[in-house]
């Protein structure tokens, strides 16, 4: 079974504190992908970043890092000088590949919530 | 870019209403999902459709039924509405070729 968990419930920072968000996943699927989605007040989800599970290379993008670890099937996602606009609920998310009769549906994470404080 | 749409935005029904909302997926893209999210919760899958087909299946009450039609656009039906249907529902839509979801706006369903 596929199974995602973010320990971190609520992480509340000062702007411009570095903070890290951890995500922890089980799959028995040889090949998966993990992804990152931002959920603002607003309600929409907004895709962060995909990771296949063959490429463990971290990523950079602006003040966003990931750091993906296979042995210890964790995907951590940093925000570097937070701002106040980081504030959302984070949520890490898990899928298999759409081969062999997987669909390809995302399992969630329970969420992080970030707060930014000015 | 087209993103997908979904309709309504919002929603007020009363219990043992029914309801139906929509989803328009990215041109080109063959499968439908669609999740629920309560509040406080994160979303959980309900229901996917690959090429008009219903191809997997969460744990959506029996009261609801979803079906994607010949243009691809996808509905979920929900009948006999109880106050723990209140939640915001997502659709996404994937290429075959790819294994991105793109996400619409969601449908916030409030139930009194």
């Amino acid at each position: 079974a596929q199974k995602v968990t973010q320990a971190q419930t609520e992480i509340s920072v000062v702007e411009k504190e570095d903070v890290t968000l951890d995500c922890v996943y089980e799959t028995r699927d040889t090949t998966y992908y993990l992804f990152w989605y931002k959920q603002p007040p607003s309600g929409e989800l907004v895709f962060l970043i995909r990771r296949n599970s063959f490429d463990e290379q971290n990523e950079i993008s602006g003040r966003y890092s990931w750091n993906f670890q296979k042995s210890t099937s964790s995907f951590n996602f940093t925000i570097t000088a937070s701002q106040v606009v980081d504030s959302a609920v984070y949520f890490c998310a898990l899928s298999a590949l759409r081969v062999a009769g997987n669909t390809g549906k995302l399992i969630f994470g329970q969420g992080t919530t970030l707060q930014v404080k000015p | 870019a087209a993103g997908v749409i979904q309709s309504p935005r919002h929603l007020i029904k009363e219990k043992r209403e029914t309801a139906t909302l929509k989803c328009y997926p990215i041109p080109r893209h063959d499968t439908v999902y669609w999740y629920q999210q309560g509040p406080g919760q994160d979303p959980q899958f309900l229901i996917s459709f690959y090429e008009k087909m219903q191809s997997d299946k969460g744990s959506i009450p029996d009261r609801f039924s979803a079906q994607q039609f010949s243009d691809y656009h996808s509905e979920l039906n929900m009948s006999s509405l109880e106050l723990g249907d209140s939640a915001l529902y997502f659709c996404a839509s994937s290429p075959l070729t790819g294994d991105e979801q793109y996400f619409g706006p969601g449908t916030r369903l409030t139930v009194t």
